[in-house]
């Protein structure tokens, strides 16, 4: 079975620091990978997305990820976040190889950016 | 174009009672999948209904089942509430199978409040 798994629960950042949250998975085949974010009060919407090609995947609001498949990792980065990036981020994994494979969530990781 | 919309948004109700929360996904749209968020679990998958059909189903009780009908709309039903079926229930939307398929879209979820 499918399982995600985020390393950091809660992490404070100051403004313009560096962020990088971890992000690994078991699955013994080939994987769809995303990360999704919650920010206070919103819908959970798409950061960015990995389904093949380049292992370094950009997404919106400058934040991008690396799929590196000998360490069933998907650690998403951002080089200076900001206030606005205080929000809690999903990591989510699906199985690609047979059939209707459910879409499998990290718990989640709550980031805040102190001004 | 609309996005995934969910009703009621916010519901209370007492142990022992049962609950219908529904799910209308993006036009064109064939693929709703159910999950449910509680701190701390993060999001955990319910199930996933493509053209009417359960394709997937998650690791919960016989209390909680679901449908989709042939406009592609969803229902959840949980008999039986218990306290711990307190969370947020989300609604996803894909669109129909094919390697685009993966990239689910989020409705603002259902808050039940079981007392």
């Amino acid at each position: 079975a499918q399982s995600v798994s985020q390393h950091n629960h809660h992490v404070i950042l100051s403004e313009a620091a560096s962020l990088e949250l971890g992000c690994n998975y078991s699955y013994g085949g080939t994987v769809n990978l995303f990360w999704y974010v919650q920010y206070p009060g919103q819908h959970l919407q798409l950061l960015l997305k990995y389904f093949s090609g380049d292992p370094l995947v950009k997404g919106i609001k400058g934040f991008e990820a690396e799929f590196i498949k000998s360490k069933f990792s998907f650690n998403l980065r951002k080089p200076s976040v900001q206030w606005s990036d205080t929000a809690e981020y999903f990591c989510a994994v699906r199985g690609m190889n047979t059939g209707f494979q459910k879409l499998v969530f990290g718990t989640g990781t709550r980031l805040l950016v102190s001004p | 174009k609309a996005g995934v919309t969910q009703t009621p948004r916010y519901l209370i109700k007492t142990r022992g009672q049962q609950v219908t929360l529904s799910c209308s996904p993006i036009s064109g749209h064939r693929s709703v999948s159910w999950y449910q968020q509680t701190p701390g679990q993060g999001l955990q998958f319910l199930f996933e209904y493509f053209s009417e059909t359960q394709r997937n189903k998650g690791n919960f009780p016989g209390r909680f089942s679901g449908r989709q009908f042939s406009n592609s709309r969803s229902e959840m039903n949980v008999s039986t509430l218990e306290l711990g079926d307190s969370a947020l229930y989300l609604c996803a939307s894909s669109p129909s199978p094919g390697q685009w398929y993966n990239e689910q879209f989020f409705g603002p979820g259902t808050r039940l409040t079981v007392l």
